[in-house]
Protein backbone atom coordinates (compact mmCIF):
# COMPACT_ATOMS: atom_id res chain seq x y z
CA UNK A 1 0.00 0.00 0.00
CA UNK A 2 1.14 3.57 -0.19
CA UNK A 3 1.25 4.73 3.17
CA UNK A 4 1.67 8.28 3.96
CA UNK A 5 2.01 9.67 7.72
CA UNK A 6 0.35 12.87 8.78
CA UNK A 7 -0.16 14.51 11.74
CA UNK A 8 -3.63 13.88 13.25
CA UNK A 9 -4.67 17.27 13.71
CA UNK A 10 -2.74 20.95 13.69
CA UNK A 11 -4.25 24.28 14.35
CA UNK A 12 -3.87 27.83 12.75
CA UNK A 13 -4.80 31.42 12.92
CA UNK A 14 -7.10 32.87 10.20
CA UNK A 15 -4.86 34.99 7.73
CA UNK A 16 -1.53 32.98 8.83
CA UNK A 17 0.91 30.72 7.00
CA UNK A 18 -0.25 27.06 7.36
CA UNK A 19 2.65 24.43 6.95
CA UNK A 20 1.13 20.67 6.75
CA UNK A 21 3.79 18.10 6.51
CA UNK A 22 3.43 14.86 5.38
CA UNK A 23 5.93 11.80 5.38
CA UNK A 24 5.60 9.36 2.64
CA UNK A 25 9.25 7.55 2.55
CA UNK A 26 8.34 4.65 0.40
CA UNK A 27 7.50 7.11 -2.64
CA UNK A 28 9.06 5.88 -5.62
CA UNK A 29 10.57 7.81 -8.06
CA UNK A 30 7.75 8.22 -10.52
CA UNK A 31 4.96 8.59 -7.75
CA UNK A 32 3.17 12.06 -7.87
CA UNK A 33 2.63 13.80 -4.24
CA UNK A 34 -1.38 14.82 -4.36
CA UNK A 35 -2.95 16.83 -1.72
CA UNK A 36 -6.88 16.81 -1.36
CA UNK A 37 -9.03 18.22 1.16
CA UNK A 38 -12.22 17.02 2.73
CA UNK A 39 -14.69 19.86 4.01
CA UNK A 40 -16.93 19.76 6.55
CA UNK A 41 -20.22 17.13 5.04
CA UNK A 42 -18.56 17.48 1.65
CA UNK A 43 -17.05 15.21 -0.45
CA UNK A 44 -12.85 15.06 -0.77
CA UNK A 45 -11.67 18.05 -3.01
CA UNK A 46 -8.14 18.40 -4.97
CA UNK A 47 -5.47 20.79 -4.06
CA UNK A 48 -2.44 20.53 -5.63
CA UNK A 49 -0.48 17.56 -6.80
CA UNK A 50 3.56 17.30 -7.78
CA UNK A 51 6.39 15.13 -8.46
CA UNK A 52 9.82 16.81 -7.86
CA UNK A 53 9.71 20.61 -7.96
CA UNK A 54 7.69 22.81 -5.61
CA UNK A 55 4.34 23.82 -6.99
CA UNK A 56 1.78 26.56 -6.85
CA UNK A 57 -1.93 27.18 -8.20
CA UNK A 58 -4.23 29.56 -7.18
CA UNK A 59 -5.14 27.26 -3.35
CA UNK A 60 -1.90 26.54 -1.88
CA UNK A 61 1.96 25.92 -2.66
CA UNK A 62 3.52 22.39 -2.62
CA UNK A 63 7.02 21.86 -1.39
CA UNK A 64 8.95 18.73 -2.07
CA UNK A 65 11.91 17.48 -0.27
CA UNK A 66 15.01 17.15 -1.84
CA UNK A 67 15.12 13.42 -1.41
CA UNK A 68 11.22 13.15 -1.84
CA UNK A 69 10.39 11.26 1.66
CA UNK A 70 8.53 14.35 2.40
CA UNK A 71 6.18 17.18 1.38
CA UNK A 72 4.98 20.32 2.60
CA UNK A 73 1.47 21.58 1.72
CA UNK A 74 1.54 25.26 2.49
CA UNK A 75 -1.70 27.47 3.23
CA UNK A 76 -0.36 30.95 2.20
CA UNK A 77 -3.20 32.56 4.19
CA UNK A 78 -5.52 30.81 6.17
CA UNK A 79 -9.50 31.22 6.41
CA UNK A 80 -12.44 30.35 8.22
CA UNK A 81 -13.21 28.08 4.66
CA UNK A 82 -9.57 26.19 4.85
CA UNK A 83 -10.54 24.07 7.85
CA UNK A 84 -11.05 20.70 6.69
CA UNK A 85 -9.14 17.01 6.86
CA UNK A 86 -6.11 17.97 4.16
CA UNK A 87 -5.31 13.80 3.08
CA UNK A 88 -1.58 13.55 1.47
CA UNK A 89 -1.58 10.42 -1.21
CA UNK A 90 1.34 9.49 -3.52
CA UNK A 91 -0.28 7.79 -6.85
CA UNK A 92 1.57 4.60 -8.21
CA UNK A 93 2.25 4.72 -11.51
CA UNK A 94 -0.09 2.40 -12.48
CA UNK A 95 -2.92 5.06 -11.63
CA UNK A 96 -5.32 6.01 -9.14
CA UNK A 97 -7.18 3.24 -8.13
CA UNK A 98 -4.26 2.28 -6.12
CA UNK A 99 -5.17 5.71 -3.95
CA UNK A 100 -4.71 5.12 0.01
CA UNK A 101 -6.52 7.20 1.70
CA UNK A 102 -5.43 7.97 5.19
CA UNK A 103 -6.99 9.41 8.26
CA UNK A 104 -5.42 12.72 7.52
CA UNK A 105 -4.43 16.01 9.29
CA UNK A 106 -7.73 17.70 10.96
CA UNK A 107 -6.99 21.56 10.44
CA UNK A 108 -8.84 24.03 12.61
CA UNK A 109 -8.81 27.46 11.56
CA UNK A 110 -8.95 29.99 14.74
CA UNK A 111 -10.99 33.54 14.27
CA UNK B 1 -25.04 21.53 -11.65
CA UNK B 2 -23.14 19.90 -9.89
CA UNK B 3 -20.02 17.44 -11.97
CA UNK B 4 -20.67 14.34 -10.13
CA UNK B 5 -24.13 13.53 -7.97
CA UNK B 6 -24.97 10.81 -5.96
CA UNK B 7 -28.78 9.89 -5.03
CA UNK B 8 -30.29 9.25 -2.34
CA UNK B 9 -28.03 11.86 -0.05
CA UNK B 10 -29.02 10.32 2.79
CA UNK B 11 -30.81 6.56 3.38
CA UNK B 12 -32.09 4.61 6.26
CA UNK B 13 -32.59 0.97 6.06
CA UNK B 14 -33.15 -2.73 7.56
CA UNK B 15 -30.61 -5.24 7.91
CA UNK B 16 -31.19 -7.73 5.16
CA UNK B 17 -32.99 -5.28 2.63
CA UNK B 18 -31.18 -4.93 -0.85
CA UNK B 19 -30.54 -1.04 -1.79
CA UNK B 20 -28.87 0.20 -4.80
CA UNK B 21 -26.94 4.20 -4.31
CA UNK B 22 -26.58 5.15 -7.53
CA UNK B 23 -23.56 7.83 -9.08
CA UNK B 24 -24.04 9.90 -12.22
CA UNK B 25 -21.76 12.17 -14.03
CA UNK B 26 -20.77 15.11 -16.67
CA UNK B 27 -17.61 15.36 -16.54
CA UNK B 28 -17.28 12.60 -19.39
CA UNK B 29 -14.74 10.36 -17.25
CA UNK B 30 -14.01 7.16 -18.20
CA UNK B 31 -12.87 6.31 -14.48
CA UNK B 32 -15.61 5.94 -11.79
CA UNK B 33 -15.01 4.69 -8.30
CA UNK B 34 -16.88 3.97 -5.18
CA UNK B 35 -15.03 4.69 -1.76
CA UNK B 36 -16.50 4.45 1.96
CA UNK B 37 -15.73 6.22 4.36
CA UNK B 38 -16.50 5.62 8.61
CA UNK B 39 -16.33 7.91 11.37
CA UNK B 40 -12.39 9.60 11.64
CA UNK B 41 -10.84 7.45 9.17
CA UNK B 42 -9.98 7.82 5.87
CA UNK B 43 -11.54 6.69 2.55
CA UNK B 44 -11.49 2.85 1.77
CA UNK B 45 -11.69 1.55 -2.09
CA UNK B 46 -14.93 -0.91 -2.84
CA UNK B 47 -14.67 -1.03 -6.90
CA UNK B 48 -13.48 0.74 -9.80
CA UNK B 49 -14.50 0.85 -13.03
CA UNK B 50 -12.30 1.91 -16.30
CA UNK B 51 -14.76 2.05 -18.89
CA UNK B 52 -18.22 0.93 -19.06
CA UNK B 53 -17.19 -3.06 -19.89
CA UNK B 54 -14.52 -3.07 -17.08
CA UNK B 55 -15.47 -3.60 -13.17
CA UNK B 56 -12.86 -4.00 -10.80
CA UNK B 57 -13.04 -4.63 -7.04
CA UNK B 58 -11.53 -2.69 -4.51
CA UNK B 59 -10.02 -3.11 -0.76
CA UNK B 60 -13.18 -3.81 0.96
CA UNK B 61 -15.80 -5.37 -1.92
CA UNK B 62 -17.25 -8.54 -0.25
CA UNK B 63 -20.97 -7.30 0.65
CA UNK B 64 -21.44 -5.14 -2.57
CA UNK B 65 -21.39 -5.54 -5.99
CA UNK B 66 -21.70 -2.55 -9.03
CA UNK B 67 -23.12 -1.99 -12.23
CA UNK B 68 -21.55 0.55 -14.90
CA UNK B 69 -24.62 1.07 -17.11
CA UNK B 70 -23.32 3.92 -18.83
CA UNK B 71 -20.01 6.15 -19.34
CA UNK B 72 -21.79 8.67 -16.60
CA UNK B 73 -23.65 6.07 -14.20
CA UNK B 74 -21.97 3.53 -11.65
CA UNK B 75 -24.16 1.95 -9.30
CA UNK B 76 -22.95 0.48 -6.29
CA UNK B 77 -25.79 -2.41 -4.26
CA UNK B 78 -25.73 -3.68 -1.11
CA UNK B 79 -27.51 -6.93 -2.06
CA UNK B 80 -28.19 -7.69 1.59
CA UNK B 81 -27.52 -4.84 4.34
CA UNK B 82 -25.84 -5.22 7.43
CA UNK B 83 -25.22 -2.98 10.20
CA UNK B 84 -21.85 -2.60 9.68
CA UNK B 85 -22.41 -1.48 6.45
CA UNK B 86 -23.24 2.22 8.56
CA UNK B 87 -20.92 4.70 6.50
CA UNK B 88 -20.74 7.61 4.49
CA UNK B 89 -20.20 6.25 0.40
CA UNK B 90 -18.95 8.89 -1.83
CA UNK B 91 -18.05 8.05 -5.91
CA UNK B 92 -15.73 9.63 -7.35
CA UNK B 93 -14.45 9.82 -11.18
CA UNK B 94 -11.21 10.49 -12.98
CA UNK B 95 -9.81 10.45 -16.84
CA UNK B 96 -6.19 9.48 -17.28
CA UNK B 97 -4.92 11.45 -20.27
CA UNK B 98 -1.77 9.95 -22.00
CA UNK B 99 1.11 10.59 -20.97
CA UNK B 100 0.08 11.99 -17.53
CA UNK B 101 0.28 8.47 -15.24
CA UNK B 102 -0.31 9.42 -11.73
CA UNK B 103 -1.45 13.56 -12.41
CA UNK B 104 -4.90 12.16 -12.94
CA UNK B 105 -7.30 14.31 -10.31
CA UNK B 106 -10.17 12.63 -8.98
CA UNK B 107 -13.55 14.43 -8.13
CA UNK B 108 -16.35 13.23 -6.10
CA UNK B 109 -19.60 13.40 -5.46
CA UNK B 110 -21.41 15.17 -2.25
CA UNK B 111 -21.75 11.44 -0.60
CA UNK B 112 -24.41 9.57 0.40
CA UNK B 113 -24.97 9.11 4.33
CA UNK B 114 -26.05 4.97 4.86
CA UNK B 115 -27.97 4.35 8.07
CA UNK B 116 -28.35 0.39 8.52
CA UNK B 117 -30.51 -0.63 11.81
Amino acid sequence: DAKTTQPNSMESNEEEPVHLPCNHSTISGTDYIHWYRQLPSQGPEYVIHGLTSNVNNRMASLAIAEDRKSSTLILHRATLRDAAVYYCIYVPEGGSEKLVFGKGTKLTVNP
Amino acid sequence: DADVTQTPRNRITKTGKRIMLECSQTKGHDRMYWYRQDPGLGLRLIYYSFDVKDINKGEISDGYSVSRQAQAKFSLSLESAIPNQTALYFCATSDLLVGEAGQETQYFGPGTRLLVL
